[in-house]
């Protein structure tokens, strides 16, 4: 079983709301990123987690806060988004964060900024 | 950094054709090398994945093929189906950090 799952699917929320994101794995991994797409573009990096520990930040504005609250969960916590904020959000996981690499990919939450 | 070039950037080829998309990369430290393919609405999905020890690797209809000297891999689909009609990205383990490092994207369409 190779699932990542992620919800919600879509989510609208104004520039002073604040919601969060959720992912789930039951793979054991021990690694788990997000990853922001905007349309036809490739996924961006913005966090990778290790050991339920954050050790990559991509430079993320301080409006995205993840949460890593067990190895099986991760959340990215939102506030006072900008428009160009929206985008789809994806959620993946490895077995570690080192050289195996494989990655796999939840189906994303579809997220617009009004 | 690693940077990573795709191409092409959108290829249309006949049911029962074949199908080849290449990436090229820039830091010879890289030694994993993975192909996506995501669908609209989806997330992207590993549909097979070589490493630097290895020079080919099959899976059915689909294979990668790397030249570590020339510091480019490849995706080959053989017997295109309507189904295999996708947006593909390569990726490189940029080997100083173990970031992945995706290509800009190939939007594969396969005409019935």
């Amino acid at each position: 079983d190779t699932e990542v799952t992620q919800t919600p699917k879509h989510l609208v929320m104004g520039m002073t709301n604040k919601k969060s994101l959720k992912c789930e794995q039951h793979m054991g991994h021990r690694a788990m990123y997000w990853y922001k797409q905007k349309a036809k573009k490739p996924p961006e990096l913005m966090f990778v987690y290790s050991y339920e520990k954050l050790s990559i930040n991509e430079s993320v504005p301080s409006r995205f806060s993840p949460e890593c609250p067990n190895s099986s969960l991760l959340n990215l916590h939102l506030h006072a988004l900008q428009p160009e904020d929206s985008a789809l959000y994806l959620c993946a996981s490895s077995q570690e964060a080192g050289p195996l690499g494989e990655q796999y990919f939840g189906p994303g939450t579809r997220l617009t900024v009004t | 950094g690693e940077n990573v070039e795709q191409h092409p950037s959108t290829l249309s080829v006949q049911e029962g054709d074949s199908a080849v998309i290449k990436c090229t990369y820039s830091d010879s430290a890289s030694n994993y090398f993975p192909w996506y393919k995501q669908e609209l609405g989806k997330g992207p999905q590993l549909i097979i994945d070589i490493r630097s020890n290895v020079g080919e690797k099959k899976d059915q209809r689909i294979a990668v093929t790397l030249n570590k000297t020339a510091k480019h891999f490849s995706l080959h689909i053989t017997e295109t189906q309507p189904e295999d009609s996708a947006v593909y990205f390569c990726a490189v383990l940029w080997g100083s950090s173990y970031k992945l490092i995706f290509g800009s994207g190939t939007r594969l369409l396969v005409r019935p």
